[in-house]
């Protein structure tokens, strides 16, 4: 009965290759988030979809290609690997609006070599 | 530009001690703050908020305080506890942004016997 989940949860692969990660929440909330936690530490957003539309989208590389089939889905696709990928990739949902509580899912560990 | 700041990146504490976390912002604009706590190989999870038109906001052992004019704000922690142990992480957006919420660093936390 995870509220948010990402799958998977650790992900290692080569420099070139292109990979998906997939978040599902069953909080019934309608805004989903991607975010990118460094080698510093620095959690930083990277998109957001509402109802299936992207209405948050940070620099970040053409690469990166976010998918929301439906409001409870938000996937992250990933082109041409790069070393300074690797990170760990943070999902989160809402509903809708600054102040509401966001809920993360546990992660996703990716190691690019 | 990192424009939420933790300074401290580490904090040690007697449980049943205060603990007390800072915060610096400085963007002028933002109006709502929060608090995160994450343990190791979760995602963060939602601790407390306050927003610009307070000063103080309780909840149980946590209040977050906020100065506007010093664009900071603070969580104290009374008392401590062991299963306060973690990785604090300060965060503050804008009404009608989306939820974009900008991060710190962080601070890690340890409750000592």
């Amino acid at each position: 009965d995870t509220a948010v989940s990402q799958t998977p949860k650790y992900l290692v692969t080569q420099m070139g290759n292109d990979k998906s990660i997939k978040c599902e929440q069953n909080l019934g909330h309608d805004t989903m988030y991607w975010y990118k936690q460094d080698s510093k530490k620095f959690l930083k957003i990277m998109f957001s979809y509402n109802n299936k539309e992207l209405i948050i989208n940070e620099t970040v590389p053409n690469r990166f290609s976010p998918k929301s089939p439906d409001k409870a889905h938000l996937n992250l696709h990933i082109n041409s690997l790069e070393l300074g990928d690797s990170a760990v990739y943070f999902c989160a949902s809402t509903f809708g609006g600054s102040q509401e509580t966001q809920y993360f899912g546990p992660g996703t560990r990716l190691l690019v070599l | 530009d990192q424009q939420v700041k933790q300074n401290s990146p580490s904090l040690s504490v007697q449980e049943g001690r205060i603990s007390i976390l800072n915060c610096d912002y400085t963007n002028s604009m933002f109006d709502y703050f929060l608090w995160y706590k994450k343990y190791p190989a979760e995602g963060p999870t939602f601790l407390i908020s306050i927003s610009s038109i307070k000063d103080k906001n309780e909840d149980g052992r946590f209040t977050v305080f906020l100065n506007k004019s010093a664009k900071h704000l603070s969580l104290h922690i009374v008392p401590s506890q062991p299963g306060d142990s973690a990785v604090y992480f300060c965060a503050a957006t804008l009404t009608d942004s989306w939820g974009k919420l900008q991060f710190g660093a962080g601070t890690q936390v340890v409750v000592t016997p």
